[in-house]
């Protein structure tokens, strides 16, 4: 298994700041993944973060509202830039190992924007 | 495009009666179809995956490529069975597109 912690584990923000979330796993692992989950929903993947280079963000999503970084094998951070009560929701990282399938998650991060 | 369908957003039923999650996927390539579940309290966890073909908790889910169906069943329903469940498809590096979810109650 893969032992993951999220800062902050809940924030409530005013509209239009931004708040960066970090991720952190207890072990190097080749895939990082940044997801939401918007009130009453299901989770969408926001973006796989890449170790080095830019993250690689899916349709619907954009760098300069998510930027992700992941500077090593083991860190990744999701930044909700001029936040709006729209982005009001969970968000959660989750990690692959190299040659496995499952992903596992971290406890999350909700949000709420006033 | 890759959806997942879960048609009941909850179940409840009693202990000791059988269980049945509903889950429909469309995708053009070979799926990869996996349940996930969600304790109160606890993180998103995987329950089992299509290809492994093995029983988790008494839980066990068939992939029907005909029916496009990957439903989780369970005969004897109990109490701890109680969570969030949900099925997700997998996609190229494993990205997991999510259903809606299934909140299933057991009564005692």
């Amino acid at each position: 298994s893969a032992v993951i912690s999220q800062k902050p584990s809940r924030d409530i923000c005013q509209r239009g700041t931004s708040l960066t979330i970090q991720c952190q796993v207890d072990s190097q692992v080749t895939m990082m993944f940044w997801y939401r989950q918007q009130p009453g929903q299901s989770l969408t993947l926001i973006a796989t973060a890449n170790q080095g280079s830019e993250a690689t963000y899916e349709s619907g999503f954009v760098i300069d509202k998510f930027p992700i970084s992941r500077p090593n094998l083991t860190f990744s951070t999701l930044t909700v830039s001029n936040m709006s009560p729209e982005d009001s929701s969970i968000y959660l990282c989750s990690v692959v190992r190299q040659g496995a399938y499952e992903q596992y998650f971290g406890p999350g991060t909700r949000l709420t924007v006033t | 495009a890759q959806r997942v369908t879960q048609p009941e957003k909850l179940l409840s039923v009693f202990k000791g009666a059988p269980v049945e999650l509903k889950c429909n996927y469309s995708y053009s390539g070979s799926p990869e179809l996996f349940w996930y579940v969600q304790y109160s309290r606890q993180r998103l966890q995987l329950l089992l995956r299509h290809i492994s073909r093995e029983s988790i908790k008494g839980f066990t889910a068939d992939l029907n490529k005909g029916e496009t169906s990957f439903h989780l069943k369970k005969p004897f329903a109990q109490e701890e069975d109680s969570a969030m469940y949900y099925c997700a498809l997998g996609q190229g590096a494993q990205k997991l597109v999510f259903g809606q979810g299934t909140r299933l109650t057991i009564n005692p």
